[in-house]
């Protein structure tokens, strides 16, 4: 079946504006996670769902950073003002359940902001 | 403070042999740990993960040994292959709901 998708696969956004990358999950999948990697690190997690809720939302940088999953499917995350240190690439993930499952990853979204 | 430490940033192996790539992690709150394989330009994909309640977990030609006391894992891949070449990343979390903790990334490179 489809796995994980995300749109767009780049954004290449000015400095100051505003951004919403978007993840489609595995059916049925009830976790959904998002996580950034910038050049030479390993994924570092932003903010996990349950279902419709944000269960964890710790790794969430600052305030600028939201993210929503409205229906318990997709998810967005929303960045505002962006600045250049916002530059990497987001991953989102999704898995059966949040315990001991594996997570399935997306490509990826790559945001440049320039 | 990086809780999952991979400490070789590369690794070159020739075709045929094994290649071992080691993680250690700080937190003894961990109890599930898992390889991931990522190629350029797509996301990472879940190659083998392991219980803390065992100490070796096999599949196929790849392999994870845990070593608790030490807070020490490795994958061993055997026979590498080119199609091997990718950058690894070692995974852990905790029990319940906790996120995954990432290492840095080993780039193997599986020499023909």
């Amino acid at each position: 079946g489809a796995g994980v998708s995300q749109t767009p696969s780049n954004k290449v956004t000015e400095k100051g504006k505003y951004v919403e990358l978007r993840c489609d999950p595995i059916s049925g999948h009830t976790a959904l996670y998002w996580y950034r990697q910038s050049l030479g690190q390993g994924p570092e997690f932003l903010i996990y769902f349950q279902g419709t809720g944000a269960a964890d939302d710790s790794g969430l940088p600052n305030d600028r950073f939201f993210a929503v999953r409205p229906e318990g499917s997709v998810s967005t995350l929303k960045i505002q003002r962006t600045e250049r240190g916002d530059s990497a690439v987001y991953l989102c993930a999704s898995s059966l359940t949040s315990s001991s499952s594996p997570l399935h990853f997306g490509n990826g979204t790559r945001l440049t902001v320039t | 403070d990086q809780q999952v430490k991979q400490n070789s940033p590369s690794l070159s192996v020739q075709e045929g042999r094994i290649s071992i790539l080691n993680c250690d992690y700080t937190n003894s709150m961990f109890d599930y740990f898992l390889w991931y394989k990522k190629y350029p330009a797509e996301g990472p994909t879940f190659l083998i993960s392991i219980s803390s309640i065992k100490d070796k977990n096999e599949d196929g030609r790849f392999t994870v040994f845990l070593n608790k006391s030490a807070k020490h894992l490795s994958l061993h891949i055997v026979p590498s292959q080119p199609g091997d070449s990718a950058v690894y990343f070692c995974a852990a979390r905790g029990s319940g709901n906790t996120p995954l903790v990432f290492g840095k990334g080993t780039r193997l490179s599986v020499i023909a």
